[in-house]
């Protein structure tokens, strides 16, 4: 079967780093999507990587390496707006995304 | 600006009725998708469609229809054969571009409960 695998939930300083991990197996791989989602509201997309290694985007980076199934979420500096959830989605041999449950970040003063 | 625009918000069913959530979009997007969203799980696709007048079933399209007679608009219609329709209600919308791999757009979502 596919699957994707986020930690439930995860606590952090403001101000700190923060590393929220996704594993996955699924049929075929085309490429692994993070997006964010605040209470209530729609997913936001954040990054997307294809070939292994690290993309950065400002504060947020992502990481991935296809041979250990394996991506990271890296949030620098972190805001107390970072506070939500945090969707890893992988696209499988038919082009369909296949979601995790989702990490909820909970940003402290 | 564009956007997806779902409506309405909220909404309640009532036993044995048939309830229907729009969705419209004005990012000239070919594909759009229909997830639905419960506590503590991912997102799980019901129906998608690439194109007008096609649309093709998810991993969870028992008791929901569709339709997408145009290219801006795509409703999902909760049947009553759908027992347990209470969750978070997604549409989201993309465009093939060099691939298929481009990012989905979200709608703010219906939230959807039962009487």
């Amino acid at each position: 079967g596919q699957n994707i695998d986020q930690p439930t939930e995860m606590t952090a300083t403001e101000g700190a780093i923060v590393q929220i991990n996704c594993t996955y197996q699924t049929s075929g791989f085309n490429g692994l999507f993070w997006y964010q989602q605040h209470a209530g509201e729609a997913p936001t997309f954040l990054s997307y990587n294809v070939l292994d290694g690290l993309e950065e985007k400002g504060r947020f980076s992502s990481f991935l390496s296809r041979s250990k199934g394996y991506s990271y979420l890296l949030l620098k500096e972190l805001q107390m707006k970072d506070s939500a959830s945090y969707l890893c989605a992988v696209s499988d041999s038919n082009y369909q995304l296949i979601w995790g449950a989702g990490t909820k970040l909970i940003i402290k003063p | 600006d564009g956007g997806i625009t779902q409506s309405p918000k909220y909404l309640f069913r009532k036993e044995g009725q048939n309830v229907t959530l729009s969705c419209e979009q004005n990012l000239n997007h070919d594909a759009m998708y229909w997830y639905r969203q419960d506590p503590g799980q991912g997102l799980r696709l019901i129906y998608y469609s690439q194109i007008v007048n096609d649309f093709q079933k998810g991993d969870i399209a028992e008791g929901y229809s569709v339709s997408r007679e145009k290219k801006e608009s795509f409703p999902l219609t909760v049947t009553s054969a759908q027992k347990n329709p209470t969750a978070f209600y997604l549409c989201a919308s993309s465009t093939p571009r060099d691939g298929f791999n481009q990012p989905q757009h979200f709608g703010d979502g219906t939230r959807l409960s039962i009487l």
